[in-house]
């Protein structure tokens, strides 16, 4: 599975948009990008997934290049409780989650 | 439609005694993962189970760990013999079928956090 490379921390006002950047260089043809948050005590919970160019949901937007060598999550008007860490993954549609590897996560820090 | 559960939330252990660890996956779904996350680290991948099948057991140690996903019931995680460092939150991870995977995301539970004294 592609190695995924993220910011190890990021910070941030309540009402600003954040974009965390992930690269995957070695992403394969059948490769998919997904990204979870998680809080302190919880475990991680799904964000967005995509394959390719852009996906959009209530909570953020995916933004994948044509080369697919990296993606970047974007958090529209942040919170407070956003502050989270984020993880960037990317997992084979042919194996599935087999052997997730889940690097050290951007942790996302809002102030007020 | 209730997540995925597990239990205990906080588990304490003397050195030396087992740890059982139970998960149940989300309605409907027949994969099981576990995962080990020490402070300040990301997810550590296990194993990965199906219903009575171990499909992957790579990422668990070979010794006083074991894992399965029976018929009937929870998925378990087993630790012999505890050690200080096993002290962890161990997270289950649950998803659909293989057909499904894309346009299903893998939920996950909110651990059990081991202390061993």
């Amino acid at each position: 599975l592609a190695k995924t490379t993220q910011p190890i921390s990021m910070d941030s006002y309540e009402g600003q948009e954040v974009n965390i950047t992930c690269s995957h260089n070695n992403i394969a043809t059948n490769d998919y990008i997904t990204w979870y948050q998680q809080f302190p005590s919880q475990g991680p919970r799904f964000i967005i997934q995509g394959y390719k160019t852009k996906v959009t949901n209530e909570v953020a937007s995916l933004f994948i290049p044509a080369d697919r060598k990296s993606s970047t999550l974007s958090l529209p008007r942040v919170s407070l409780s956003d502050t989270a860490v984020y993880y960037c993954l990317v997992y084979s549609g042919n194996t599935g989650f087999q052997k997730l590897v889940f690097g050290t996560g951007t942790r996302l820090l809002v102030s007020p | 439609n209730a997540g995925v559960m597990q239990n205990p939330r906080h588990l304490v252990r003397r050195r030396g005694q087992e740890a059982r660890l139970r998960c149940s996956p989300m309605k409907g779904h027949s994969h099981v993962y576990w995962y080990r996350q020490l402070p300040e680290e990301g997810l550590k991948f296990m194993v990965y189970l199906q219903k009575e099948n171990i499909i992957d057991e790579s990422g668990m140690p070979k010794e006083r760990f074991s894992a399965e996903f029976p018929k009937e019931g929870p998925s378990i995680l087993r630790i012999q013999q505890v050690v200080r460092g096993d002290s962890a939150a161990y997270f289950c991870a649950s998803s659909e079928n293989r057909d499904s995977w894309v346009n299903s995301p893998l939920h996950f539970g909110n651990g059990t956090r081991l202390t061993v004294t």
